[in-house]
């Protein structure tokens, strides 16, 4: 079956702008969650949907938000875009929503913040 | 304050020999532990996972021990073969799974021919 998909996979983004970024799940899986992948920083949980409801939230700004959809598929937004964004980020989707299960992770968008 | 370290950013290894990757965590409250390998322009991909009951997990060339006491965990790849080779990630949850992931940030593993 499909993999999770992400798009797009580049993006060139001026500072102050807003972005949307989007994610599909695998077919089936209904938990959704976004990584901010840094060099500096490692992998850094932004936010997990589940049932289109967010269960938890990691310790960013209020700039990050997502929302889910009712076919699961899941949108990321930045707002007032700063250097400091750019990074690869990652979502993952589960069929739970329970990080101990297997979590299938999509390529990424790379976003690039001038 | 980092939770999750992999304070090896990189290592080499000879074909065929064994790769010890390690991980050590400070919150006393992780008590799920999980491996992913990344390669580049891909996301991670799941290796291999163990819960706190235990201090052993096997599958195939890979095995992952648990010492709790000293909130340390590592990855053995026996033999380590070229494909081995991509950036692996130790990933830390606690109440068995209900908490989000906390990554460590990573070592890259060359294993050469």
């Amino acid at each position: 079956k499909a993999g999770v998909t992400q798009t797009p996979r580049y993006l060139i983004k001026t500072r102050g702008q807003q972005v949307t970024l989007s994610c599909s799940p695998i077919s089936g899986h209904r938990s959704v969650s976004w990584y901010q992948q840094t060099p500096g920083q490692g992998l850094q949980f932004l936010f997990e949907y589940f049932s289109e409801t967010q269960r938890n939230k990691g310790n960013f700004p209020g700039r990050f938000s997502g929302r889910q959809f009712s076919n699961s598929r899941s949108e990321m937004n930045v707002s007032t875009l700063e250097l400091g964004d750019s990074a690869l980020y990652l979502c993952a989707s589960s069929l739970a929503p329970d990080f101990g299960y297997e979590q299938y992770f999509g390529p990424g968008t790379r976003l690039t913040v001038t | 304050d980092q939770q999750v370290k992999q304070n090896s950013p990189s290592l080499s290894v000879q074909e065929g020999r064994i790769s010890i990757l390690n991980c050590d965590y400070t919150n006393s409250m992780f008590d799920y532990f999980l491996w992913y390998k990344k390669y580049p322009a891909e996301g991670p991909t799941f290796l291999i996972s163990i819960s706190s009951i235990k201090d052993k997990n096997e599958d195939g060339r890979f095995t992952v021990f648990l010492n709790k006491s000293a909130k340390h965990l590592s990855l053995h790849i026996v033999p380590s073969q070229p494909g081995d080779s991509a950036v692996y990630f130790c990933a830390a949850s606690a109440s068995r799974g209900n908490t989000p992931l906390v990554f460590g940030k990573g070592t890259r593993l060359s294993v050469i021919a």
